[in-house]
């Protein structure tokens, strides 16, 4: 079973949709979650950090559910340029080796 | 600023050939990072420098993987005798401090192709 687990879509939506995705983690002990988004043959970026109490930036809101082992990022009116794979990833204990990245989440925005 | 930078961007090599992959990371940046990225699948992490020490290596799949950033600043990941499965993007990323949690900039990636 895979560290982090994601639905790799693709999940294809109208221009301002409100879509969600969620992403499971195995280790009850992961400490630090994050979003990044990965454009089509591009570097991932950092889009956001996953707090407990939840955050948002702007039309993206961040939560995590530590009973349920998930976090779960929400895109309100969608964008033709939110157009892209979000990577989920935890990090659990210290060391670089316990940094885990999902298969990632295909979202296309669709005029 | 200039931000990660790595080359080739593309890579062909036939089965057996020996490969060398350069990150050039962000100036100051204490923590340098490689990770594998298969098609259709999210980074792997490969190894992990905290200046030019290499503090873990346990994502490497195999003793052909060596990697070294021997003045702190530049690494080079080097592949021998490179088999298909090798094929996948490979991307450097640095961060400012030596916390896991510190913010990871990527590089654009080298794509190795192994015919």
């Amino acid at each position: 079973r895979k560290e982090v687990e994601q639905d790799p879509g693709p999940f294809n939506v109208p221009e301002g949709a409100t879509v969600a995705f969620n992403c499971t983690y195995s280790n009850s002990a992961s400490q630090s979650f994050f979003w990044y988004r990965q454009d089509c043959r591009k570097e991932p970026k950092l889009l956001m950090s996953v707090y407990s109490s939840g955050n948002e930036d702007g039309r993206f809101t961040a939560q995590l559910n530590r009973a349920s082992q998930y976090i779960s990022l929400l895109i309100r009116d969608s964008k033709l340029s939110d157009s892209a794979t979000y990577l989920c990833v935890a990090i659990y204990q210290t060391g670089a080796n316990n940094l885990f990245f999902g298969t990632g989440t295909r979202l296309t925005v669709i005029p | 600023g200039a931000g990660v930078s790595q080359s080739p961007r593309y890579k062909v090599a036939k089965r057996g050939q020996d490969v060398a992959l350069r990150c050039d990371p962000i100036s100051g940046h204490v923590s340098l990072f490689w990770y594998q990225q298969a098609l259709g699948q999210g980074p792997e992490f490969l190894t992990y420098f905290q200046n030019e020490a290499q503090l873990d290596k346990s994502g490497l799949p195999s003793d052909r993987f060596f990697a070294e950033r021997p003045e702190g600043s530049v690494s080079t990941l080097k592949i021998q005798r490179t088999q298909q499965e090798d094929s996948a993007v490979y991307l450097c990323a640095s961060s400012l401090d030596w916390l896991y949690t510190d913010t990871q900039y990527f590089g654009p990636g080298t794509r190795l192709t192994v015919l």
